[in-house]
């Protein structure tokens, strides 16, 4: 059984620019939730996708974007970076429900 | 009022002792109560999943939820230094997203 594989592991991006976020979920899992976590705070839902559609999305400004792929893998698009979305990008799996998460070990991102 | 509080920390307690970790919450629809341990640049892992009040035991852990008080505790007994680590509690409503808290840094002396 695999775990959940985010890539890269970690991104310098500038002001302005766009990046996409990638994840793997655990074997089995058909749900995949995105979070942001900034430096020395608590994950934030950012959305999910269950089946390849949204399931839910938290506050975050539509310039955040995602896809769920057949396989259950996911992506994660930022538009137009602030240099606020600087923070850990965790992405967890689950199976059919919300309560029992599995994350990556995430991906860092760092806009200048 | 935040949905979810919860002492960031530090606590630095020596090894060997019991750890008590805890969160309160405001949303009385929280139905889902869990415990996630996560070291640092890493994800977290969650370590106790509670459906509605009550104890859960696993090993040297134990979570209690106490919805009346709307108060979440985790105990760590014979905490070790690998116990060493951001705790967050987290807890959804039926059907909803969860909710994390800030975390709390734990350090267990040796």
């Amino acid at each position: 059984e695999t775990g959940v594989t985010q890539s890269p592991t970690h991104l310098i991006k500038t002001r302005g620019q766009q990046v996409t976020l990638r994840c793997s979920s655990q074997s089995g899992h058909n749900t995949v939730s995105w979070y942001q976590q900034a430096l020395g705070q608590g994950p934030q839902f950012i959305f999910q996708y269950y089946r390849e559609e949204e399931n839910g999305r938290g506050n975050f400004p539509p310039r955040f974007s995602g896809l769920q792929f057949p396989n259950y893998s996911s992506e994660l698009n930022v538009n137009a970076l602030e240099l606020d979305d600087s923070a850990l990008y965790l992405c967890a799996s689950s199976l059919e429900g919300r309560e029992k998460l599995f994350f990556g070990s995430g991906t860092q991102l760092s806009v200048l | 009022q935040k949905e979810v509080e919860q002492d960031p920390g530090p606590l630095s307690v020596p090894e060997g002792a019991i750890v008590s970790l805890n969160c309160t919450y405001s949303n009385s629809a929280f139905q889902y109560f869990m415990w996630y341990r996560q070291y640092s640049r890493k994800g977290p892992e969650l370590l106790m999943y509670t459906y509605s009040s009550g104890n859960k035991e696993d090993g040297r852990f134990t979570a209690q939820v106490d919805k009346s008080s709307k108060y979440i505790s985790l105990f760590i007994r014979d905490s070790q230094p690998s116990d060493s680590a951001t705790y967050l509690c987290a807890m959804s409503a039926i059907d909803d997203k969860i909710i994390f808290g800030k975390g709390t840094r734990l350090h267990i002396l040796p």
